[in-house]
C-alpha cells in the first residue's frame, strides 16, 4: 500500500463548479500535511497547510480526519487558472522533515 | 529574491554515462532535499542535508546514487552509469530550518534527465 493516496483523475469540470479532491496517508503518526499545487512542467508550490481544524484560503477549503486518515482539498468556484496537478502531501513523524507526496489528481477546468 | 535553482535543466545521457545535477538552494536555508518524478507520479524522496550532514539517503535507489553538500549550500547529485530507469526529473528544495516537520520546502524547477 502507498503511503499517500489519491485519485489521479483527471477530474474535467466547467468554470464556476466546486470540485473535492481526497487523499488518504498510512501513517497514523504523521503530523504535518500539504496540499501542493504542480503546474505542467514545472515545479511543485505549496497551495496550502492543512490543520486538524480545517483551513479556509479564499476559495479553498482544506479538512484533516485524523481517525480515518484522511484529508481533503474542496476548491469552490473553479477559474481556468486552478488546471494542474494536486499533490497531497503528508510530513511522517522524525524524519527530518521529508516530504511524502501522493500521485496527484489532474484538475482541468473548462470555459 | 531568488528562488531555488538547479542545472542544467535538461540533461540528455546514453545509458552507461555518468551525470552530475547541481542544486543552489535559497541562501541561508539549512535544509536541502533531493526527489526524484517520474512522469505522471508525485516526487519521491530521495535525500536530506542538513548544512554538510546528509541525514537520510535512504531514498537512494542504488549505489550509482550519491549526493553531496560539502559546503553546506550548493548541492551535487551524481547518477553514475545512468540506466534507462533513471530517466525522470529530479526535483531539489530547500526550507529555511533544520529537522523539523511542517517547514515549508520550495523547490527548484528541475533537471529531465533522459537517457537513451
Amino acid at each position: 500500500r502507498k503511503e499517500v493516496e489519491q485519485d489521479p483523475g483527471p477530474f474535467n469540470v466547467p468554470e464556476g463548479a466546486t470540485v473535492a479532491f481526497n487523499c488518504t496517508y498510512s501513517n497514523s503518526a504523521s503530523q504535518s500535511f500539504f496540499w501542493y499545487r504542480q503546474d505542467c512542467r514545472k515545479e511543485p508550490k505549496l497551495l496550502m497547510s492543512v490543520y486538524s481544524s480545517g483551513n479556509e484560503d479564499g476559495r479553498f477549503t482544506a479538512q484533516l480526519n485524523r481517525a480515518s486518515q484522511y484529508i481533503s482539498l474542496l476548491i469552490r468556484d473553479s477559474k481556468l487558472s486552478d488546471s494542474a496537478t494536486y499533490l497531497c502531501v503528508v510530513n511522517p513523524p522524525n524524519q527530518g522533515g521529508k516530504l511524502i507526496f501522493g500521485q496527484g489528481t489532474e484538475l482541468s477546468v473548462k470555459p | 529574491g531568488a528562488g531555488v535553482s538547479q542545472s542544467p535543466r535538461y540533461k540528455v545521457a546514453k545509458r552507461g554515462q555518468d551525470v552530475a545535477l547541481r542544486c543552489d538552494p535559497i541562501s541561508g536555508h539549512v535544509s536541502l532535499f533531493w526527489y526524484q518524478q517520474a512522469l505522471g507520479q508525485g516526487p519521491e524522496f530521495l535525500t536530506y542535508f542538513q548544512n554538510e550532514a546528509q541525514l537520510d539517503k535512504s531514498g537512494l535507489p542504488s549505489d550509482r546514487f550519491f549526493a553531496e553538500r560539502p559546503e553546506g549550500s550548493v548541492s551535487t547529485l551524481k547518477i553514475q552509469r545512468t540506466q534507462q530507469e533513471d530517466s525522470a526529473v529530479y526535483l531539489c528544495a530547500s526550507s529555511q530550518r533544520g529537522a523539523a516537520t511542517g517547514n515549508e520546502q520550495f523547490f527548484g524547477p528541475g533537471t529531465r534527465l533522459t537517457v537513451l
